[in-house]
């Protein structure tokens, strides 16, 4: 079964600063990736997505990640942070259901 | 196009109550499914349904009834609500099942609190 590692609880960034969000996936076959945002008491919000093709994928907002097969990795990058990024993030992979990851909270201090 | 939309946006429910999330999507997309947020544990499947008369078990589908009588609706139902059902509920769909990649709609979500 597939699952979604995202080893950092809690990320606190100052506003300006480059962000990176760590995710590692297991899964067996080619993935499929997502990273969604939520911010306080809203939905969530596709970032960006990964099927196949260019390992870097640009995403709204500013954000990219990057696919790393060996490393089973599709970790989430922005080089500038705004304060209104403040919120969670969620990476998740694909198979007949998404399997999300705890989610990372990011806190930008000014 | 008004995507996924839920209802209520806020529920409070006493312990053994009973009711009905509504989640409606006029996307025509076949595929629709529940999920619960819990602190720490991400989102969680509860149940899916790849169309119309179809459902399955997620993750977590104790103490969650379904039902998917037509394309555009798919309620989930709470038969005797316990605090351990206090959590925030999204429902999702897609134009077809996930594992093809189709990107996956979200509703804004329900924030049920069970005293």
């Amino acid at each position: 079964a597939q699952s979604v590692t995202q080893p950092d609880i809690h990320i606190t960034v100052s506003e300006g600063a480059s962000l990176e969000l760590r995710c590692n996936y297991s899964y067996g076959a080619t993935p499929y990736l997502f990273w969604y945002v939520q911010s306080p008491g809203q939905g969530l919000q596709l970032l960006l997505k990964y099927f196949s093709g260019d390992t870097l994928v640009q995403g709204i907002k500013g954000f990219e990640a990057e696919f790393k097969r060996s490393q089973s990795s599709f970790n989430l990058r922005k080089p500038s942070v705004h304060w209104s990024d403040a919120a969670e993030y969620f990476c998740a992979v694909v198979d007949y259901k998404l399997s999300f990851g705890a989610g990372t909270t990011v806190t930008v201090r000014a | 196009n008004a995507g996924v939309t839920q209802t209520p946006k806020f529920q409070v429910l006493k312990t053994g109550q009973s009711m009905t999330l509504q989640c409606a999507q006029d996307m025509n997309h076949e595929y629709m499914s529940w999920y619960r947020q819990d602190p720490g544990m991400g989102l969680r499947l509860i149940h899916y349904s790849v169309g119309a008369g179809i459902t399955d078990q997620g993750e977590v589908p104790n103490g969650y009834n379904v039902s998917r009588s037509t394309t555009e609706d798919f309620p989930l139902r709470l038969l005797s609500a316990a605090p351990s059902q206090t959590s925030v509920y999204f429902c999702a769909s897609s134009y077809s099942g996930t594992g093809t990649g189709n990107t996956i709609y979200f509703g804004e979500g329900s924030w049920l609190t069970v005293v």
